[in-house]
């Protein structure tokens, strides 16, 4: 079983949709939790930080339950900008564990 | 100020060869971690430097090893390249090796190995 898991997708929406991204976590021991972007054949890039209590940044809200081990991510109003693969990220101590990275693909 | 750079951008490479990758840090990041991306999977780690000593490993053969200078800069080394070698080799860096700092990531390495 793979530390972080997420649907690979790709999640082909039309612009102005809302869309939910989910990934859970095997290590109980994570200690901080993010999303990052990844445009094609670029490098990952932080979009946001991910607290239990929930987190909004404009368009994109995260969420994150421990006891479950579970992490979310909501676009509303999708752009065309917003085409990425979103990868999800946990740490433990200093090391990073990236999730296989969900695509999104929004559409005119 | 300059972000993360790596060296070469592109690389291609024989089955059995060896390969040396490089990475400088951002001014003023004292770590570099090293990250393996094959196509369809999220970046895998592979090595953490902090002050030129190794912080952390990931589950890579010794095939793979790594430094850190004493001006930061790092090197990624690969022996006896098998082509499931191939990947972007990512590196990134922060302010230092305790995790509390957010790590930036240079635009990769992409190697082939054929």
């Amino acid at each position: 079983r793979k530390e972080v898991e997420q649907d690979p997708g790709p999640f082909n929406v039309p612009e102005g949709a809302t869309v939910a991204f989910n990934c859970t976590y095997s290590n109980s021991a994570s200690q901080s939790f993010f999303w990052y972007r990844q445009d094609c054949r670029k490098e990952p890039k932080l979009l946001m930080s991910v607290y239990s209590s929930g987190n909004e940044d404009g368009r994109f809200t995260a969420q994150l339950n421990r006891a479950s081990q579970y992490i979310s991510l909501l676009i509303r109003d999708s752009k065309l900008s917003d085409s990425a693969t979103y990868l999800c990220v946990v740490k433990a101590g200093n090391m990073l564990t990236f999730g296989g990275g969900t695509r999104l693909m929004v559409k005119p | 100020d300059a972000g993360v750079t790596q060296s070469p951008t592109h690389l291609i490479k024989t089955r059995g060869q060896h390969v040396t990758l490089r990475c400088s840090p951002i001014s003023g990041h004292k770590s570099v971690s090293w990250y393996q991306q094959v196509l369809g999977q999220g970046p895998q780690f592979i090595f953490q430097y902090y002050e030129k000593e190794e912080r952390g490993r990931g589950n890579f053969p010794d095939r793979f090893s790594a430094r850190q200078f004493p001006n930061y800069s790092s090197e990624l080394n690969v022996n006896a390249l098998l082509l499931g070698d191939s990947a972007l080799y990512l590196c990134a860096s922060s302010l230092d090796g305790t995790g509390t700092y957010e790590q930036y990531f240079g635009p990769g390495t992409r190697l082939t190995v054929t």
